[in-house]
């Protein structure tokens, strides 16, 4: 089953704007990524966040972590054309025998508009 | 470093055909994933490797698919005999340590007709 779950699901915003994207969760985690996929391309890691953090800045990213509502944003200040990707985030999970391993939400479509 | 290397990029077969994807992971990464994503099911997990050995291979579909990593820096993955609903995008993705930040390969986009 989904352990990310992104919303909302598309986004579309003027360059310049800021975009918020929100990701809810399931079981207690380690950390919380953050990737992004632009068309036809594989994923880009952009952010980690860890469990006993509740910000991280880079760059125009700003990513929120809120353990107590399982739950995590990603914010793009002054959004760019270039920016139009997907947005995924991933949790670490415990799969068979206890190994750690990612899972990936559905995603959220951004498309900032010139 | 090239980053995760994958071939072929774009593979068209008919149905019933064996389809073999390749993958180089990073140097010194431990650790070797293999994804598919479709619009239907998203990115899903289908098995992963640590120091060459597979250690959850949960989300291989069915019998028809394999994986092997005979060494560090080579992967593969296997679908004997394929079906029009294999058709999806196939990332090979490596990385350091486990539940950490993993590092993408271009994909392969799989057609099967």
């Amino acid at each position: 089953s989904q352990q990310g779950e992104e919303d909302p699901q598309a986004l579309s915003i003027q360059e310049g704007e800021n975009a918020t994207m929100n990701c809810s969760y399931k079981t207690s985690i380690n950390n919380l990524q953050w990737y992004r996929q632009n068309s036809g391309r594989g994923l880009v890691h952009l952010i980690l966040i860890r469990s006993n953090e509740r910000e991280k800045h880079s760059g125009r990213l700003r990513v929120t972590l809120d353990t107590s509502k399982k739950s995590s944003s990603l914010l793009i200040t002054a959004s760019r054309a270039a920016d139009t990707a997907s947005y995924f985030c991933a949790t670490d999970a415990h799969g068979f025998q206890g190994a750690q391993k990612l899972v990936f939400g559905q995603g959220t479509r951004l498309t900032i508009n010139p | 470093d090239a980053g995760v290397i994958q071939s072929p990029r774009h593979e068209v077969t008919e149905m019933g055909q064996e389809v073999t994807l390749r993958c180089k992971p990073i140097s010194g990464h431990d650790y070797l994933f293999w994804y598919r994503q479709t619009m239907m099911r998203g990115l899903e997990l289908l098995i992963y490797f640590n120091n060459n050995v597979p250690i959850d291979d949960s989300g291989m579909p069915e019998d028809r698919f394999s994986a092997k990593m005979p060494n560090a820096s080579f992967s593969t993955l296997k679908i004997q005999p394929s079906e029009p609903r294999d058709s999806a995008v196939y990332f090979c993705a490596s990385s350091l340590v486990a539940g950490q930040t993993q590092y993408f390969g271009p994909g392969t986009r799989l057609l099967v007709l």
